[in-house]
């Protein structure tokens, strides 16, 4: 059974720092492209980034929103993806959700993490 | 950025009569690669999404045949057959032929 379990979300302030897990199991994580979104409370979702598959680079894409604040990286040997987030701001906060992708289509969602940005 | 839109944005059903979804994208959603990454998903409340329609028409895996999905191009449509209880909720289109993903606004569908 394909699990994603997100980890690591919490309270913090403005511009402090947080690192984001998302744990996958029922899958070899590595031949898989992996994302993350994000719910601001009472909102739609919003896209935040994608790390492709080693087969295909490794390589990652972020929203303008985020670009320059957050990294995606990922360990295969541990069946991990993270979120860094930096310089973070109120508008950040969210529920953030990893998936899992086949090429662009994302299939499973992880039930989310809260991280709340305030002073 | 693709702009993603939905009608309606609300949309109480009878139970056991049929909902109808639209999105329409502000750009063609064909990829190089001939495929076009529409999907659907469904957010029960207090739930994370979940994936119902991929590349416009794939049921995913134990999604009911109710829900059925069409289109083409930039106009696309998510059906339910006869609406169930446990159908409530939000229902997002979202695109991921180019980058940044979006998603439209969402259609809240709620029992009569």
């Amino acid at each position: 059974e394909v699990q994603l379990v997100e980890s690591g979300g919490g309270l913090v302030k403005p511009g402090r720092s947080l690192r984001l897990s998302c744990t996958a199991s029922g899958f070899t994580f590595g031949d898989y492209a992996m994302s993350w979104f994000r719910q601001a409370p009472g909102k739609g979702l919003e896209w935040v980034g994608f790390i492709r598959s080693k087969a295909y680079g490794g390589t990652t894409e972020y929203a303008a929103s985020v670009k320059g604040r957050f990294t995606i990286s990922r360990d295969d040997s541990k069946s991990i993806a993270y979120l860094q987030m930096n310089s973070l701001k109120t508008e950040d906060t969210a529920v953030y959700y990893c998936t899992r992708g086949v090429w662009l289509t994302l299939d499973y969602w992880g039930q989310g993490t809260l991280v709340t940005v305030s002073s | 950025d693709i702009v993603m839109t939905q009608t309606p944005l609300s949309s109480p059903v009878t139970l056991g009569q049929p909902a109808s979804i639209s999105c329409r994208s502000s750009q063609s959603l064909v990829h190089s690669d001939g495929n076009t990454y529409l999907s659907w998903l469904q957010q029960r409340p207090g739930q994370p999404p979940r994936l119902l329609i991929y590349k416009i028409s794939n049921r995913f895996s134990g999604v009911p045949d109710r829900f059925s999905g069409s289109g083409a191009g930039t106009d696309f449509t998510l059906k339910i057959s006869r609406v169930e209880a446990e159908d409530v909720g939000v229902y997002y289109c979202m695109q991921a032929t180019q980058f940044p993903f979006t998603f439209g606004p969402g259609t809240k569908v709620d029992i009569k």
